[in-house]
Order: C-alpha cells, then sequence, then structure tokens
C-alpha cells in the first residue's frame, strides 16, 4: 500500500547548526505534504506544508523542499534551538483534507 | 481559550471491557479525527467525521466505534474486539474540508491489562 516513510529515525545537531529531516513518499496523487512537531507526552502540532505543485516553502526559521522526481520530502531548520528537540512526522494528504498517512517520524535531539 | 481536550490523560481497562476516550474541541471545526499511535510508529486514521451525524472509517476502525452527536464532542469507544488495544491515542480536528493543517489534543494513553 501507499506509505510515508522516514530515512533516518534520529538526527542529532548541535545549537546552532541548521537541521534536515528528510521523508521519503510513494503516493504520486497526494495534494499536500506536511510536517508535524511532537513533543513528548504531548500532540503532533503543524509546522507547515506545501502543495504538490510546488517545491519550496518557507516559514519562520524552516524551509520544506519537495522534490517530485524522487518522491522525497525535506524539512530544514535553521540555526536549531533546544526547543527544536521532538520528533518530526511528515504527512501526505489528498482527498480533500480527510486522508493523511503520516511517517513513522524523526527523533531530532539538539546538543548545547 | 480555544483547543481540543482529551480525557482522561492515562487509563487504565481490564482486558475485556469497552473504554470511552473523550475529545471535545471549542473550535468550531467541522472535521474531527482520532489516531492511534503505537511506539516507533507514526499516526494512524482510526475514524473521521466530516459532520455532525457522519462519520467514516479510516485504515483500522476494526474493533473501534465513534459518534458524532455535536459538533464539539467525537468520543471513541474502544471495544473488547480490538485485539492489541493498548496505544496512545491522539484526537484531532480541522476547520474545513481540504484543510491541511490537523489541531491535535494531548493525546490519552491507554493500558489495557
Amino acid at each position: 500500500g501507499e506509505s510515508v516513510g522516514l530515512h533516518l529515525p534520529t538526527l542529532s545537531v548541535q545549537e546552532g547548526d541548521n537541521s534536515i529531516i528528510n521523508c521519503a513518499y510513494s503516493n504520486s496523487a497526494s495534494d499536500y505534504f506536511i510536517w508535524y512537531k511532537q513533543e513528548s507526552g504531548k500532540g503532533p502540532q503543524f509546522i507547515i506544508d506545501i502543495r504538490s505543485n510546488m517545491d519550496k516553502r518557507q516559514g519562520q526559521r524552516v524551509t520544506v523542499l519537495l522534490n517530485k522526481t524522487v518522491k522525497h520530502l525535506s524539512l530544514q531548520i535553521a540555526a536549531t534551538q533546544p526547543g527544536d528537540s521532538a520528533v518530526y512526522f511528515c504527512a501526505e494528504n489528498w482527498g480533500g483534507g480527510f486522508k493523511t498517512i503520516f511517517g513513522a517520524g524523526t527523533r531530532l535531539f539538539v546538543k548545547a | 481559550d480555544g483547543g481540543i481536550t482529551q480525557s482522561p490523560k492515562y487509563l487504565f481497562r481490564k482486558e475485556g471491557q469497552n473504554v470511552t476516550l473523550s475529545c471535545e474541541q471549542n473550535l468550531n471545526h467541522d472535521a474531527m479525527y482520532w489516531y492511534r499511535q503505537d511506539p516507533g510508529q507514526g499516526l494512524r486514521l482510526i475514524y473521521y467525521s466530516q459532520i455532525v451525524n457522519d462519520f467514516q472509517k479510516g485504515d483500522i476502525a476494526e474493533g473501534y466505534s465513534v459518534s458524532r452527536e455535536k459538533k464539539e464532542s467525537f468520543p471513541l469507544t474502544v471495544t473488547s474486539a480490538q485485539k492489541n488495544p493498548t496505544a496512545f491515542y491522539l484526537c484531532a480536528s480541522s476547520p474545513r474540508q481540504g484543510a491541511t493543517e490537523a489541531f491535535f489534543g494531548q493525546g490519552t494513553r491507554l493500558t489495557v491489562v
């Protein structure tokens, strides 16, 4: 079946460095790709999304890149801070917003 | 403050008992969702509802039931037919059909012993 997966389950970065979290997807019919952040014991929090007809979208300290040729999605976090430590999920969405598949998540550790 | 409230945060039940997880939102959102999260895995969709008195099965609906009698409330019942009910359950809502941003509650950790 269709799935969203991640290249790395754990990522450790130094405070102040940039972080890059990668994600592979398989559903070519997805309308949107979304990144969520989940802190320990809490529900996921929306970070940013990108429509399937875009290659890049920027938010506050975050950039999402979409490469449809190789079905790859990435989340770049600039100047990573301790508060960025969390599990990051990529997700793909289609069917008018009600069908969303989440990846397994990447745990980001930020070293002080 | 507006948001989604799940209760309780932790829940313990004996095997064979049905249990109902509460989810309430005051965001005036039309759509509501229930997800299950197991360790080291992503979120899997159990049920979703687009409007009051209507709901649809997600990918893993077997052993679960829901109701949507009010816009604000979307309770999930984990029945004895669910073979492996111990998990972290997350409720979410979104403001309109087609919206990509979902707002999640804090989750309920259910342990069946």
